[in-house]
């Protein structure tokens, strides 16, 4: 059983690129969230998505950043013209339906960015 | 004030030591409660859920008080790999989970 899985594990682009991180849920999930962890400093929730829907994106920057979550397909956390400050890991998580109840998360390896 | 507030540590512990960690959570609204660790900045695994009536794994006890706000966790005879930090998870529903910053465990031989 295939847990969550991210692409890719580390990802290089110069300053003003953009950076798209993929991230396909564990089978049977249908929720899907995303964190950002900077150097030296805990988890920071950005957005939480199910399918076609974004349901909190209280956490997500105002601008270049933006999430997806296609009804095929993986979901996409894109960053637009990238900036040195956008260097960190990004880990996706998902839970099962019923997750108003409380189901926990299962996060994927996360991608490391880094910003030339 | 943070949602998720834990001591950051960091902890250092000979073997086979006991150790105590809290966490506060300001949203008296919050339904359920984890407890993760990270190893060096690899993803979050799930340790444990925590119940309302307290709950133990192997060497690992969890509890909750829902008046005072705050979760805890003991590890009993401490082992090198328990060495990591240990994130504290609030869900207050709809689900997005509140992340604490983690407090940092050193096992020492």
């Amino acid at each position: 059983n295939a847990g969550v899985m991210q692409n890719p594990r580390h990802l290089v682009r110069r300053r003003g690129q953009e950076a798209r991180l993929r991230c396909s849920p564990m089978k049977g999930h249908s929720h899907v969230y995303w964190y950002r962890q900077l150097p030296e400093e805990g988890l920071k929730f950005m957005v939480y998505l199910q399918k076609e829907n974004i349901i909190d994106e209280s956490g997500m920057p105002k601008e270049r950043f933006s999430a997806e979550f296609p009804k095929e397909g993986p979901s996409i956390l894109r960053i637009q013209q990238v900036v040195r400050g956008d260097s960190a890991a990004y880990f996706c998580a998902s839970s099962p339906p019923g997750a108003q109840t409380g189901q926990p998360q299962h996060f994927g390896d996360g991608t490391r960015l880094s910003i030339l | 004030r943070k949602e998720v507030e834990q001591d950051p540590g960091p902890f250092n512990v000979p073997e086979g030591a006991t150790v105590a960690f809290n966490c506060t959570y300001s949203n008296s609204a919050s339904q359920s409660f984890f407890w993760y660790r990270q190893d060096c900045r690899k993803e979050p695994k799930l340790l444990m859920s925590v119940y309302s009536s307290g709950n133990e794994d192997g060497r690992f006890t969890a509890q909750l008080n829902r008046a005072s706000q705050y979760i805890s966790l003991l590890i009993r005879d401490s082992k090198l790999s328990d060495s990591a930090t240990y994130l504290c998870v609030v869900n207050a529903g709809a689900g997005k989970s509140t992340f604490g910053d983690g407090t940092t465990l050193t096992v020492k031989p």
